[in-house]
């Protein structure tokens, strides 16, 4: 299967900053990447689909200004969490999109945990 | 969007296979089942997918009912390290291509 990397697999900051995950395809181009957002016991939720040299498609719900969507070349997808609050601390998880011909593959990064004090 | 409904848990003893079963009565002609798992404090893990024929790969095996409104994921011989969280997930289409739409899905127990 096809792989993906997140980095940093975990962060710690204050309440305030912004942080930037990192999301790469390290064998394919992925002109689609996704954002996951997992809080603890409970199921994974699509925050943003991201796509190479346009803006992001943010789910309902989720803010756009506060959750920076970058996805400027093939294999590189970008989230900074701007102002970070305790709220936003979760597990933050990318995933790639690779296509086949009848339908598409999503290959998931390892994620990232996000803790906010 | 085609909704998918799993056991919330299920156990299954080491080198038995492991037959985790989904509902999926809505699902659309043209929509795909895709199985995933999730080991604990991990990203989801790709096992399979399918649309009406069953599938086999060398994790796992796929069978899906003729009228397509369940499926059943097989392990063949369960290991400790298949205990995880299996999603059950039919394809949707969003914005910008297929979204994966994750459910609760089955907490898998493998036991010595």
């Amino acid at each position: 299967g096809a792989v993906v990397s997140q980095h940093p697999s975990r962060v710690i900051c204050k309440s305030g900053t912004s942080v930037k995950i990192e999301c790469r395809s390290l064998d394919f181009q992925a002109t689609t990447m996704f954002w996951y957002r997992q809080f603890p016991k409970q199921s994974l939720m699509l925050m943003a689909t991201s796509n190479e040299g346009s803006k992001a498609t943010y789910e309902q719900g989720v803010e756009k200004d506060k959750f920076l969507i970058n996805h400027a070349s093939l294999t590189l997808s970008t989230l900074t969490v701007t102002s970070a609050h305790p709220e936003d601390s979760s597990f933050y998880i990318c995933s790639a999109r690779v296509k086949r011909e009848r339908t598409d593959t999503q290959y998931f990064g390892p994620g990232t945990r996000l803790t906010v004090l | 969007d085609a909704k998918t409904t799993q056991p919330p848990s299920m156990d299954c003893a080491e080198g038995r296979a492991a037959n985790l079963p989904c509902n999926h009565s809505t699902i659309s002609g043209n929509e795909y089942v895709y199985w995933y798992r999730q080991i604990h404090s991990q990203g989801p893990q790709y096992i399979i997918h399918g649309l009406k024929n069953n599938e086999t790969n060398e994790m796992a095996s796929l069978i899906i009912t003729e009228d397509r409104k369940s499926s059943t994921l097989i392990l063949p011989h369960a290991t400790l390290r298949d205990t995880a969280v299996y999603y059950c997930i039919v394809n949707r289409r969003s914005n910008s291509g297929y979204a994966l739409n994750f459910g609760k899905g089955t907490s898998l127990l493998v036991t010595p």
